[in-house]
């Protein structure tokens, strides 16, 4: 069975511009959760897409979106790049939604870089 | 807001020695418990999804044990082996929001 699979793995942006991340979740798994990582922080939730809705978000300013495809994979945005977006983007599978009871299944990530 | 703590940050210990860490997180509305190892250049990978009090999970050299009633988990790592040098991350899920929380993580590094 395939992994998680995020494109791309790197990118580099500059300040004002916008970002598109994409995430392939697990087959079957309908839910797709999105996250961040910056030094010296925990992963830091962004939100979390079940069925095509939006089930949940974390504590981001509204540059930041997401949506998710009828074949369950999600893409992520990012609106008006700011140097402190630079960070780890993790997306993650499960089956259950949210981690639960389930675990989560975590890509490989997309390190994005904002100069 | 649901606060998850780990500690220690990090941890520098000899192949062979066992170790432990402590995952702490508020006791009320408590749904469930996650471990995760992430070890560099590879994604973040589910050790145990831990539910009832008093919960003991076992996989291989690695244990792990909950307390929802004081909020409290811990990981213990039997015989330590240089290919468990990783960050240890925990994330708890409750009632009272949707989605998992997760700690700053415990960095490992198993010397030889």
């Amino acid at each position: 069975k395939a992994g998680v699979t995020q494109t791309p793995r790197y990118l580099i942006k500059t300040r004002g511009q916008q970002v598109t991340l994409s995430c392939s979740p697990i087959s079957g798994h309908r839910s797709v959760s999105w996250y961040q990582q910056t030094p010296g922080q925990g992963l830091q939730f962004l939100f979390e897409y079940f069925s095509e809705t939006q089930r949940n978000k974390g504590n981001f300013p509204g540059r930041f979106s997401g949506r998710q495809f009828s074949n369950s994979r999600s893409e992520m945005n990012v609106s008006t790049l700011e140097l402190g977006d630079s960070a780890l983007y993790l997306c993650a599978s499960s089956l259950s939604g949210s981690g639960a009871n389930s675990p989560l299944h975590f890509g490989n990530g997309t390190r994005l870089t904002v100069t | 807001i649901l606060n998850v703590e780990q500690s220690p940050q990090s941890l520098h210990v000899q192949e062979g020695d066992s170790t432990n860490f402590t995952c702490s997180f508020p006791s009320s509305n408590f749904y469930a418990l996650h471990w995760y190892r992430w070890e560099t250049a590879k994604s973040p990978e589910a050790l145990f999804v831990m539910t009832l009090n008093g919960d003991e999970k076992k996989k291989g050299r690695i244990s792990a044990t909950l307390n929802t009633k004081e909020g409290y988990s811990y990981l213990y790592i039997k015989g330590s082996q240089p290919e468990d040098s990783a960050t240890y991350l925990c994330a708890s899920y409750g009632g009272s929001q949707g989605n998992l929380i997760f700690g700053k993580g415990t960095k490992l590094s198993v010397k030889p």
